[in-house]
């Protein structure tokens, strides 16, 4: 199975600043179409998880433009500009390039 | 709009099987995959498996291919979870979620196994 890694396990951010989170994957999720098949969820506190960033850098429909993701074959950012009180949750990235799916561990976003 | 929701969780005995439903509406229920991802408390997300248009291809994770069966109804828009032999392993949110880029996602639905 791939393994999705991320760092930090958790960040604190100031209002209006901006956060970045790291993942990695252990194979590359770059597909022979071109495709990165790398995906960014953010799960708020006592809700379901909704979907951030798709295909490694764009944006779902609905989603602020203060998200952006971006990376390689196997390292991956997700970046908060302008971190907002609704920013609050656990982020989590995920692969869908080969079954099993897999998540990273999650990164818990809380405001200083 | 996209809504999906699940039911038929609660608390089942260690053994025993439970089925989930999850009832899709607000988009072309036929024309997409759907699968189903689980959240034991406080952990993160684990993929169960998924399913195709037509109910010919079903992909599961290893660990639990024995254990959890995946079926649709087109006619229905409805998603399965036939859930087997359960132990306390098992007790989590399940959530059903719409593939391809698992755009949406239900609501969930608590299982809790046990005795």
């Amino acid at each position: 199975d791939i393994v999705m890694t991320q760092a930090p396990l958790s960040v604190s951010v100031t209002p209006g600043e901006s956060a970045s989170i790291s993942c990695r994957s252990s194979k590359s999720l770059l597909h022979s179409n071109g495709i990165t098949y790398v995906y960014w969820y953010l799960q708020k506190p006592g809700k379901s998880p909704q979907l951030l960033i798709y295909r490694m850098s764009n944006l779902a429909s609905g989603v602020p433009d203060r998200f952006s993701g971006s990376g390689s074959e196997t390292d991956f950012t997700l970046k908060i500009s302008r971190v907002e009180a609704e920013d609050v949750g656990i982020y989590y990235c995920g692969q869908l390039l080969e079954n099993p799916y897999t998540f990273g561990a999650g990164t818990k976003l809380e405001l200083k | 709009e996209v809504k999906l929701v699940e039911s038929g969780g609660g608390l089942v005995q260690p053994g025993r099987s439970l089925k989930l439903s999850c009832a899709a509406s607000g988009f072309s229920f036929n024309d997409y995959w759907m699968g189903w991802v689980r959240q034991a408390p406080g952990k993160g997300l684990e993929w169960i498996g998924e399913i195709n248009q037509d109910s010919s291809t079903i992909n599961y994770t290893p660990s639990l291919k024995d254990k959890f069966t995946i079926s649709r109804d087109n006619a229905q828009n409805t998603l399965y979870l036939q859930m087997s032999k359960l132990g306390s392993e098992d007790t989590a949110i399940y959530y059903c979620a719409r593939i391809a880029a698992i755009d949406y996602w239900g609501q969930g639905v608590m299982v809790t196994v046990s005795s």
